[in-house]
């Protein structure tokens, strides 16, 4: 068990719907990472926050958003979705922001967009 | 474009064997090397990982070979078991600011009793 906690397990939606995904770090980690696993795209990062604040940004589409609360659990709101995104949803966490920290994975959400 | 390129696809060995996945990345800059292991229904985990000074590092029974003229690493899994059997991908990343972790697309590692 990583410690990174991530709600709910699975997501079953329309398309054209919006969802949003919940993700808790381990205790005393700052940075928070998105990243969407699929078959064909293999693993990539959407998003990072450190302490609140964006600081990285990669892959993400216009249609998907993401904040970090002063409690450090983050969110990532999907929205207008499509079949393509149907895909895992990873929140990873770390204890620093600059340079290299070591990132815990959580156990994922499974999105289904029907 | 993908910056990190990493084969084979997927992988089959019998028990005790050596299997080899590799990786080459094309962004001079990356100078930190993780590899991770992922099982079914779980998140990736942090295996192993590697800095440009040294062109080997061992923990346990894996390695990972590094060769940063050719930019490419390896990870080699010595006296491979069935618990092995697992997704493995290799990443890089730049050790400065703000840095994202690249990943390959996995190597799916059957390792067969």
């Amino acid at each position: 068990d990583s410690g990174v906690t991530q709600t709910p397990k699975h997501l079953i939606t329309a398309t054209g719907q919006r969802v949003t995904l919940r993700c808790s770090p381990r205790s005393g980690d700052l940075s928070v990472y998105w990243y969407q696993q699929s078959l064909d795209q293999g693993l990539q990062f959407l998003i990072q926050y450190y302490n609140g604040e964006e600081r990285a940004k990669g892959n993400i589409l216009e249609r998907f958003s993401a904040q970090q609360f002063p409690d450090l659990h983050s969110e990532l709101n999907l929205s207008s979705l499509e079949l393509g995104d149907s895909a895992l949803y990873f929140c990873a966490s770390s204890v620093g922001g600059q340079g290299v920290y070591e990132q815990y994975f959580g156990p994922g959400t499974r999105l289904t967009v029907t | 474009q993908q910056q990190v390129k990493q084969s084979p696809q997927s992988l089959i060995v019998q028990k005790g064997g050596i299997p080899i996945i590799n990786c080459a990345y094309e962004n001079t800059a990356f100078d930190y090397f993780p590899w991770y292991q992922q099982f079914p229904g779980k998140g990736p985990a942090l295996l192993i990982a590697i800095r440009p000074d040294v062109s080997e590092k061992k923990e346990g029974r894996f390695t990972i070979s590094f060769n940063k003229s050719a930019k490419q690493f390896s990870l080699h899994i010595m006296d491979s078991q069935p618990g092995d059997s697992a997704t493995y991908f290799c990443a890089a990343s730049i050790n400065s600011g703000y840095s994202t972790l690249t990943f390959g697309k996995g190597t799916m590692l059957l390792v067969s009793p």
